[in-house]
């Protein structure tokens, strides 16, 4: 597509509950990024893959998250037993190769009640 | 990660002033960017900065590469209304592979 694509664009949830969000990135962008920014902060990074390469999990705040990307293309960012201090807005970018300047999408606004 | 500072972290001016911001670091960049996010968007990429000493312009935007690889600032000239918007700083390390430590974001409002 012409941008990276996130839906939903804004979930509602309740505690304990699982939820899933997805990342369709640019046509062709070998890597990918998962970040998340919370209200008044900057973004924290989260995840990152680049093509059949192991991910780069580090950012990862709990074994509560996960992420995976199929056919090394869409991405799903997976939070289980959701607790308050999830909500925030979720962010992907992808890029044409693992380089600085990448685009993001427009997010995924998460509100854990 | 690193933790970086930006300042200021909001600047009310009027239509046709210059702007500055800058972010320091306690640890050395290879790479810095800086980043415009609008209400509701995704951050958009203004300038990136590969090489330490770097001067880069974007039309009404110049940031710079500082020396010291620790440093980094964005001036906006002539600022007009659709400036408005939070302005974020990122630097990328050796240490952190491809992830990018972003600042707190200076909030910019413009007044016409």
């Amino acid at each position: 597509g012409a941008g990276v694509s996130q839906s939903p664009s804004n979930k509602v949830t309740e505690k304990g509950k699982d939820v899933e969000l997805r990342c369709d990135p640019i046509s062709g962008h070998t890597a990918l990024y998962w970040y998340r920014q919370s209200l008044g902060q900057g973004l924290e990074f989260l995840i990152y893959f680049q093509g059949n390469s192991a991910p780069d999990k580090s950012g990862l705040p709990s074994d509560r998250f996960s992420a995976e990307r199929t056919g090394g293309s869409v991405s799903t960012l997976t939070i289980q037993r959701t607790q308050q201090e999830d909500s925030a807005v979720y962010l992907c970018a992808s890029s044409l190769e693992l380089r600085s300047g990448y685009t993001f999408g427009s997010g995924t606004r998460l509100t854990v009640v | 990660g690193q933790q970086l500072n930006q300042s200021p972290q909001s600047m009310f001016i009027q239509e046709g002033e210059d702007v500055s911001m800058n972010c320091t670091s306690s640890s050395i960049f290879n790479t810095w960017l800086w980043y415009k996010q609008d209400p509701g968007e995704g951050p958009v990429l203004l300038i990136a900065l590969y090489k330490a000493g770097e001067l880069t312009s974007n039309g009404r935007l110049t940031a710079q590469f500082g020396i010291t690889r620790k440093d980094s600032f964005l001036n906006i000239s002539a600022s007009i209304p659709s400036d408005v918007g939070i302005y974020f700083c990122a630097g990328q390390s050796s240490n952190s592979g491809y992830a990018l430590n972003f600042g707190k974001g200076t909030s910019l409002l413009v007044t016409p």
